[in-house]
C-alpha cells in the first residue's frame, strides 16, 4: 500500500459526459501528480501540483482540469469525454516535488468512456 | 521527446540475477535517474534512483557509468514476482516525472 488513494476505482460513462476523479496524497506530501495510461500512448505525465499550486504540466488537453485543494487532496475533471479518454489514471505523490525524490501511486482509477 | 533508451523485452531465469541496462547520452548533471517498475495495471513501484555514485537497496543495485551516460539497474536473484515492465526515467529541473515505453521483463522457471 502506497499511502496514496484514489476514488473511484472503476468508472463508466458516456461520451460528452463530465467526470471527476479523486486522489489524496500521503500524509505529509504536498506535491500531486496526475499520469494517464492508456493502451497505445503508455503513461504519459498530464499535470503537477505543489501545495495548492500548478508546477509542471504535461499533455494534458484542454478538456481536462485539476486542483489541488487545501486539505491537499487533488481532482482531475475530465469533461466532454471521447472514447479515446478510456484510460486508468494515476495520481502520484511526494514530500515536496524535488527532482531527488521519489513518488508513490496510487492505484488508478479506470475510466471506461462507451 | 523520451531521455532514455531501453530494451523492449528481456527474459530471466529465477533465481539468476536481471540486469537491466539503460541509455541516457543527453543527461544533465543535476539530472536524476529513477526506476519504477508496473506489474500488470498496478501503479508504478518505485525501484531506486541516484545521481552519480551507484545505490543499493533492498529491492536492487543502481549502477551508473563514470559518464553518467547509461546505467544498469540489477535484480540480484529475480523471482516470479518480478515479472513486469521496468522503466528508466531521467528526472531534471523541469521536476515532472515522464515515463518512456520501458522493458517488459519475464522472470521464466
Amino acid at each position: 500500500d502506497s499511502g496514496v488513494t484514489q476514488t473511484p476505482k472503476h468508472l463508466i460513462t458516456a461520451t460528452g459526459q463530465r467526470v471527476t476523479l479523486r486522489c489524496s496524497p500521503r500524509s505529509g506530501d504536498l506535491s500531486v501528480y496526475w499520469y494517464q495510461q492508456s493502451l497505445d500512448q503508455g503513461l504519459q505525465f498530464l499535470i503537477q501540483y505543489y501545495n495548492g499550486e500548478e508546477r509542471a504540466k504535461g499533455n494534458i488537453l484542454e478538456r481536462f482540469s485539476a486542483q489541488q485543494f487545501p486539505d491537499l487532496h487533488s481532482e482531475l475533471n475530465l469533461s466532454s469525454l471521447e472514447l479515446g479518454d478510456s484510460a486508468l489514471y494515476f495520481c502520484a505523490s511526494s514530500v515536496a516535488g524535488r527532482t531527488n525524490e521519489k513518488l508513490f501511486f496510487g492505484s488508478g482509477t479506470q475510466l471506461s468512456v462507451l | 521527446d523520451a531521455k532514455t533508451t531501453q530494451p523492449t523485452s528481456m527474459d530471466c531465469a529465477e533465481g539468476r540475477a536481471a540486469n537491466l541496462p539503460c541509455n541516457h547520452s543527453t543527461i544533465s548533471g543535476n539530472e536524476y535517474v529513477y526506476w519504477y517498475r508496473q506489474i500488470h495495471s498496478q501503479g508504478p513501484q518505485y525501484i531506486i534512483h541516484g545521481l552519480k555514485n551507484n545505490e543499493t537497496n533492498e529491492m536492487a543495485s543502481l549502477i551508473i557509468t563514470e559518464d553518467r551516460k547509461s546505467s544498469t539497474l540489477i535484480l540480484p536473484h529475480a523471482t516470479l514476482r518480478d515479472t513486469a515492465v521496468y522503466y528508466c526515467i531521467v528526472r531534471g529541473t523541469d521536476n515532472d516525472m515522464r515515463f518512456g515505453a520501458g522493458t517488459r521483463l519475464t522472470v521464466k522457471p
